[in-house]
């Protein structure tokens, strides 16, 4: 079974920071890997995915992630935070094939202070 | 393009009540998933469609859930009696490929008083 871990429940930065999202997947075989941002009361709006090839991967609104199968982790990074990041971040794992389910994570909190 | 489109957003019963949620996909995209949030958790998944055919429902609490996607297109989520613990956000997905890239609504949050 597939399962993901996010160590952090919330996290705060200064607006300006640099800013890394930690993410842990376990999964029998290669996963397909995804980072959500959920504003409030929005749904889910995809950040960036990882199926194979370049484990660094860049994704919308200046994110990125790193894919590193040795440690079974897919970290967020954004260099710079702007106070519109605050939101929930979820990461996601997903099997191969069309339409198999995704198993989230529980979420992390940004908090941006100005 | 229109994304995926839910309603209500907000939905408020009493117990033992039954409540229906409504969603239209992205045009075009063959899968559909309806997934349950509770506060401060990450999405679960309920069941999903390919087309018509629920081909992953084994996450839907059968006794009192129940889905239908009539022509492969809209669908409906029933809840038949609602129950305290169901007050939650759902939220329903859709996919045309690209391996699990779905797109979400923005949900239906139900209070169950």
């Amino acid at each position: 079974a597939q399962s993901v871990t996010q160590p952090d429940i919330h996290i705060t930065v200064s607006e300006g920071a640099s800013l890394e999202l930690r993410c842990n997947y376990s999964y029998g075989a290669t996963p397909y890997l995804f980072w959500y941002v959920q504003s409030p009361g929005q749904g889910l709006q995809l950040l960036l995915k990882y199926f194979s090839g370049d484990t660094l991967v860049q994704g919308i609104k200046g994110f990125e992630a790193e894919f590193k199968r040795s440690q079974s982790s897919f970290n967020l990074r954004k260099p710079s935070v702007h106070w519109s990041d605050a939101a929930e971040y979820f990461c996601a794992v997903g099997a191969l094939k069309e339409g198999s389910r995704l198993t989230f994570g529980e979420g992390t909190q940004l908090t941006v202070n100005p | 393009e229109a994304g995926v489109v839910q309603s209500p957003r907000y939905k408020i019963i009493e117990k033992k009540q039954p409540v229906a949620f409504w969603c239209n996909p992205i045009s075009g995209h063959n899968t559909l998933y309806w997934y349950l949030q509770n506060l401060g958790q990450g999405p679960e998944l309920l069941i999903r469609y390919e087309n018509e055919e629920a081909v992953d429902d084994s996450q839907l609490p059968k006794d009192r859930f129940s889905a239908e996607r009539l022509k492969g297109v809209d669908s409906t989520l029933k809840i038949q009696p609602a129950e305290l613990g169901d007050s939650a956000v759902y939220l329903c997905a859709s996919s045309s490929g690209g391996a699990n890239e779905q797109y979400f609504g923005p949900g239906t949050r139900l209070t169950v008083t």
